[in-house]
């Protein structure tokens, strides 16, 4: 597609459900990054797939957070039993390049928990 | 690991006028530094991109500056216009595909 495209682009989690966020990243990138931005803060690291391997997870706050890739296209970041630190936008970016030179983001996902 | 502080996190212009947004970072390791541009309610959008071999780097109304031996990387706009007005976050990157980026500066361009 012509842009990284990200679904939903709001959801409202009641405390203790899961929530599933997808990205469909530009057609062909490699490389496809999750970033979460909070509040008034700048974007923070979650994860890394090229293609359908999962290269880096050190962002990813609890083992609540779950990412995957499997046919190296769509990506999908799973919440399980969400709680109300985890309001925030989620970022997600493809880059055509083994390395993250000139990442496009999408419109991100605006997740609520009350 | 890497840190990145942006100055100022608000800044408002009369229109036509210049800003100048000012980030540091902390590893000598980094050597590639993009800018971003959000606007309300969107993704950033990678407005310019500097590497460490490169001291300034133009493209049209806006440049970036690099001072490698001080560690810190500047954004300029020239002849602002109100649509220039987002929040501006800086970032750095040691090389690979991970960014760390700075909190971000609200420009406001006054018409």
């Amino acid at each position: 597609g012509a842009g990284v495209s990200q679904s939903p682009r709001y959801k409202v989690a009641k405390r203790g459900q899961d929530v599933a966020l997808r990205c469909d990243p530009i057609s062909g990138h490699v490389s496809l990054f999750w970033y979460q931005q909070a509040l008034g803060q700048g974007p923070e690291f979650l994860t890394y797939f090229q293609n359908e391997a999962q290269l880096d997870k050190s962002g990813l706050p609890s083992d609540r957070f779950f990412a995957e890739r499997p046919e190296g296209s769509v990506s999908t970041l799973k919440i399980q039993r969400t709680q109300q630190e985890d309001s925030a936008v989620y970022l997600c970016a493809s880059s055509s390049k083994g390395t993250g030179d000139g990442y496009t983001f999408g419109s991100g996902t605006r997740l609520t928990v009350v | 690991g890497e840190n990145v502080e942006q100055h100022p996190s608000t800044l408002s212009v009369q229109e036509g006028d210049s800003a100048v947004i000012k980030c540091t970072y902390s590893d000598s390791a980094s050597n590639y530094f993009p800018w971003y541009k959000q606007e309300l309610g969107k993704g950033p959008q990678l407005i310019i991109d500097i590497r460490s071999n490169v001291g300034e780097k133009k493209d049209q109304r806006i440049a970036v500056t690099l001072n490698k031996t001080a560690k810190h990387f500047s954004l300029h706009i020239t002849e602002t216009q109100p649509e220039d007005s987002a929040v501006y976050f800086c970032a750095a990157s040691p090389g690979t595909y991970k960014y760390i980026f700075g909190t971000g500066t609200r420009l406001k361009v006054l018409a």
